[in-house]
């Protein structure tokens, strides 16, 4: 099946630095990616959705200019967590959608310091 | 708006038993089902999926799910239980929206004890 490569799967970085998040569509153009944040023993929370070559459109309650969402290509969109405090600590997960169902990467677990 | 509903935080099975999760939908049109399974610290494996056709459907890992109009139900189920498939599931919908974006349910973990 589709694969979806995200990076790093890991990061721990002090508080106030900015995060890059990358999110990869190995084998498909994916024109629409997502953007979830999943907290401990919870559901995925939408965060965004990323178009390629377009702005990404934000969820309600989520600030664009603390997540800034970038899809610069079919293949590539990247998070970026910028100005990052405790309480952005969580597991950020992509989405590409492929034909007919989504494909998801590992997942990130960011925790800031 | 779609949603879908995990009604149960946790469900345990002893292996060799048979498995059931349980998620019910609310949806305006057709509905578009899927269940995907979480292991600990990584991203979401997809295993199966209802879009038309016949209400039994096959996924990954000998899972299947019954779709049931009437019931507005999409039961997970697999008819053994192996201490490997320990995990989180989760129920989704694809919104009717230009996006086609996926809600979620609240997932179930899911025990088996061998």
């Amino acid at each position: 099946g589709a694969v979806v490569s995200q990076h790093p799967s890991r990061v721990i970085c002090k508080s106030g630095t900015s995060v890059k998040i990358e999110c990869r569509s190995l084998d498909f153009q994916a024109t629409t990616m997502f953007w979830y944040r999943q907290f401990p023993k919870q559901s995925l929370m939408l965060m965004a959705t990323s178009n390629e070559g377009s702005k990404a459109t934000y969820e309600q309650g989520v600030e664009k200019d603390k997540f800034l969402i970038n899809h610069a290509s079919l293949t590539l969109s990247t998070l970026t967590v910028t100005s990052a405090h405790p309480e952005d600590s969580s597991f950020y997960i992509c989405s590409a959608r492929g034909r007919s169902e989504a494909f998801f990467g590992q997942g990130t677990r960011l925790t800031v310091v | 708006a779609q949603s879908v509903a995990q009604p149960e935080d946790q469900v345990n099975v002893a292996e060799g038993n048979p498995l059931t999760v349980k998620c019910t939908y609310s949806v305006s049109g057709n509905p578009y089902l899927f269940w995907y399974v979480q292991y600990p610290n990584r991203g979401l494996q997809f295993l199966l999926k209802y879009i038309t056709g016949d209400n039994l459907v096959k996924g990954s890992y000998g899972f299947e799910a019954e779709f049931n109009k009437s019931q507005t139900s999409f039961h997970l189920k697999k008819p053994s239980a192996l201490v490997s498939d320990s995990a989180l599931y989760f129920c989704a919908v694809r919104d009717g929206g230009a996006t086609n974006k996926l809600i979620f349910g609240t997932g179930t973990l899911l025990a088996v004890q061998p």
